[in-house]
């Protein structure tokens, strides 16, 4: 059963900082890594996807993979309020097209 | 441009009742998944269509759940005698495949609620 594992949070930051989300994965032959953002009641957004090992910016969100300790993480710079969601991990399933997800981090950035 | 539409928006059944969920992919888009969300739970895959390939079927729960896609665009999702654990947010995907990318943009999903 290839999984991907997240904690569950909720992580709290304040307005401003910088909010770490992190996400593990078991099939160590994965490509692509995706993360999106959800809100309450609404589906998923496509945020930020990276194939390559290393970091990946764009604008305040910045992802970082390490596939060889089966590693993705993402960094949201300057968190406002309306970053408050939680962000799914996505890995796509080796050899199937499928996208295997995370249980979600629930981000809560405060004023 | 467009993004997934999916319809109806909310639908509320009867157990054991039959529904129909449509979802209009990205146009170009030759890529199609359905998953589920219930409440509280991660995304679960159910079927992928891919242009004229026969689809993946692997994550469909039981023979009550079946799908297709018409002329490569639409595709509907139909559950049959519905039970109340089919009570969840259905979400359709679509992505264009070319070279390693296989982003997956979703449409803004159908509740499902089974009495």
């Amino acid at each position: 059963q290839k999984e991907v594992e997240q904690n569950s949070g909720p992580l709290s930051v304040p307005e401003g900082a910088i909010a770490s989300l992190n996400c593990t994965y078991s099939d160590r032959g994965s490509q692509s890594f995706f993360w999106y953002r959800q809100y309450s009641g609404k589906s998923p957004e496509l945020i930020m996807s990276i194939y390559s090992n290393g970091d990946k910016e764009d604008g305040r969100f910045t992802a970082q993979l390490n596939k060889a300790s089966q590693y993705v993480s993402l960094l949201i710079r300057d968190s406002q309020p309306s970053d408050s969601a939680t962000y799914l991990c996505a890995v796509r399933d080796t050899g199937f097209q499928k996208l295997v997800f995370g249980t979600g981090t629930r981000l809560l950035v405060s004023p | 441009g467009a993004g997934v539409s999916q319809s109806p928006s909310n639908k509320v059944t009867e157990k054991g009742k039959d529904v129909e969920l449509r979802c209009d992919p990205i146009s170009g888009h030759t890529a199609l998944y359905w998953y589920r969300q219930s409440l509280g739970q991660g995304l679960e895959f159910l079927i992928y269509f891919q242009g004229n390939s026969a689809p993946d079927k692997s994550g469909l729960p039981s023979d009550r759940f079946s799908a297709e896609r018409t002329g490569g665009s639409v595709s509907t999702l139909t559950i049959q005698r519905t039970q109340q654990e089919d009570s969840a947010v259905y979400l359709c995907a679509s992505s264009y495949h070319a070279g390693t990318s296989y982003e997956q943009y979703f449409g803004p999903g159908t509740r499902l609620t089974v009495t």
